[in-house]
């Protein structure tokens, strides 16, 4: 069953603690995209990567590390710098990089405790 | 402030009515895309729009694209009780990085 897979739906974070989401694509899709959606509003680009071992800051990176060393994974990692982490998380594969429809997975509600 | 900008933020019909929404953008684009998201779900892909179409249907979803007024309409006909969902424009930028930028949705309610 082909898709994109995030894990976990549901985080909880600490104050100065890192947590990472997972992405994973069996898509075999080339870009790969963050967003944050905050309540009510629209979506906000973290990073994106269009390829293997390369990525690019959104508009709201500050606060957020990625990594792309294997064409299906894409981890996110909320640091502690971000001081509202607080959000909908969603990520997103296309299957090239001229951004026509975008795949998403099901989400990750990142709260803080 | 945001490339797309949707219009109404809300909106409540009853099911069988036909639902329009609007999207008006600043920039040149490539293409307008419109995503239906479910409550506490990711987005879904509906219709894509190249900036050379001026309409596109799919099913009882219909598009259209003024780039002389840099706006877009969906049209859902006939609506259906799952329809209620929000529904996001996202544009592709004719210019600068790769990336599409979306509006801050359209609340849509079905009501039975």
């Amino acid at each position: 069953d082909g898709g994109i897979t995030q894990s976990p739906k549901y985080l909880f974070r600490k104050e100065g603690q890192n947590v990472t989401l997972s992405c994973e694509q069996n898509l075999n899709h080339d870009a790969m995209y963050w967003y944050r959606q905050d309540p009510g509003q629209g979506l906000r680009l973290i990073y994106y990567s269009q390829i293997v071992n390369d990525f690019q800051k959104g508009d709201i990176a500050e606060g957020y590390s990625v990594s792309r060393e294997k064409k299906e994974s894409f981890p996110l990692t909320v640091t502690s710098a971000q001081k509202n982490p607080t959000a909908f998380y969603l990520c997103a594969s296309s299957s090239d990089r001229a951004n026509e429809k975008l795949f998403f997975g099901s989400g990750t509600q990142l709260s803080v405790l | 402030s945001q490339q797309g900008e949707e219009d109404p933020q809300a909106l409540s019909i009853q099911e069988g009515e036909n639902a329009t929404m609007n999207c008006s953008y600043k920039t040149s684009i490539n293409n307008l895309q419109w995503y239906r998201q479910n409550s506490g779900r990711g987005l879904v892909h509906l219709i894509l729009i190249r900036s050379n179409e001026r309409e596109k249907h799919s099913g009882r979803l219909r598009v259209t694209l003024d780039t002389s007024k840099k706006s877009s309409s969906l049209l859902i006909t006939a609506s259906r009780a799952a329809d209620t969902a929000s529904y996001f424009c996202a544009t592709d930028l004719r210019q600068g990085a790769q990336k599409l930028v979306f509006g801050q949705g359209t609340r849509l309610t079905i009501n039975p």
